[in-house]
């Protein structure tokens, strides 16, 4: 199973919107509405931030939000505060009955 | 309150083997499925193993990297969940968080524990 696809980084000035992309295949993205996305600050564990594409846990910011179309999945913040600066990282469950990750995106507040 | 803290990491040399542990409190660990996750030093994020409840009769899947190597198990009179990992590799080198399963994602992790494979 190849790791989902997300850009390197991406980057966006304090109150501004940024979306990040996932593109995986019709055998994990496209195949269940079971996309999730996890914020990692450095040194510390993974935080889930959106589960089932678009649901958001108890206690994460409404400034974060998810969507999916087709074979790729998106994450979008919303009013980018410098607590936001961190790695992202979407999730997918698979045909195959497994998970698979996406490789990583490094976010930065200018 | 949601905990599950990981131990057992360490040093071992190539071929060799560890048993990594995961206690989970705070929630019903029967009822939940559970998760390993790695991630090896600099790098992204890796799905290792994930075991069902007794309800799916404790059924585990693997990622094609560790399969037929690593074997999670789990104890639900104690609450615990492990990783029994052989022939290990300097590619397995990362630190392992234990995560519990919910709605099909990983809802609270542990703080991990680092396994390096080196000789």
């Amino acid at each position: 199973q190849s790791a989902l696809t997300q850009p390197a980084s991406v980057s966006g000035s304090p109150g501004q919107s940024i979306t990040i992309s996932c593109t995986g295949t019709s055998s994990d993205v496209g195949a269940y509405n079971y996309v999730s996305w996890y914020q990692q600050h450095p040194g510390k564990a993974p935080k889930l931030m959106i589960y089932a594409v678009s649901d958001r846990p108890s206690g994460v910011s409404n400034r974060f939000s998810g969507s999916k179309s087709g074979n790729t999945a998106s994450l979008t913040i919303s009013g980018l505060q410098a607590e936001d600066e961190a790695d992202y990282y979407c999730n997918s469950y698979t045909t195959s009955t497994s998970y698979v990750f996406g490789t990583g995106t490094k976010v930065t507040v200018l | 309150e949601v905990q599950v803290v990981e131990s057992g990491g360490g040093l071992v040399q190539p071929g060799g083997s560890l048993r990594l542990s995961c206690a989970a409190s705070g929630f019903s660990f029967s009822d939940h499925y559970m998760d390993w996750v790695r991630q090896a030093p600099g790098k992204g994020l890796e799905w290792v193993a994930r075991t069902r409840n007794k309800a799916r009769s404790y059924t585990t899947e693997y990622a094609a990297s560790v399969k037929g190597r690593f074997t999670a198990s789990r104890d639900d009179s104690k609450n615990s969940l492990h990783l029994q990992m052989n022939s290990l590799k300097s590619e397995d080198t990362a630190v392992y968080y234990c995560a519990r399963d919910w709605q099909t994602a990983m809802d609270y992790w542990g703080q991990g524990t680092l396994v390096t494979v080196s000789s």
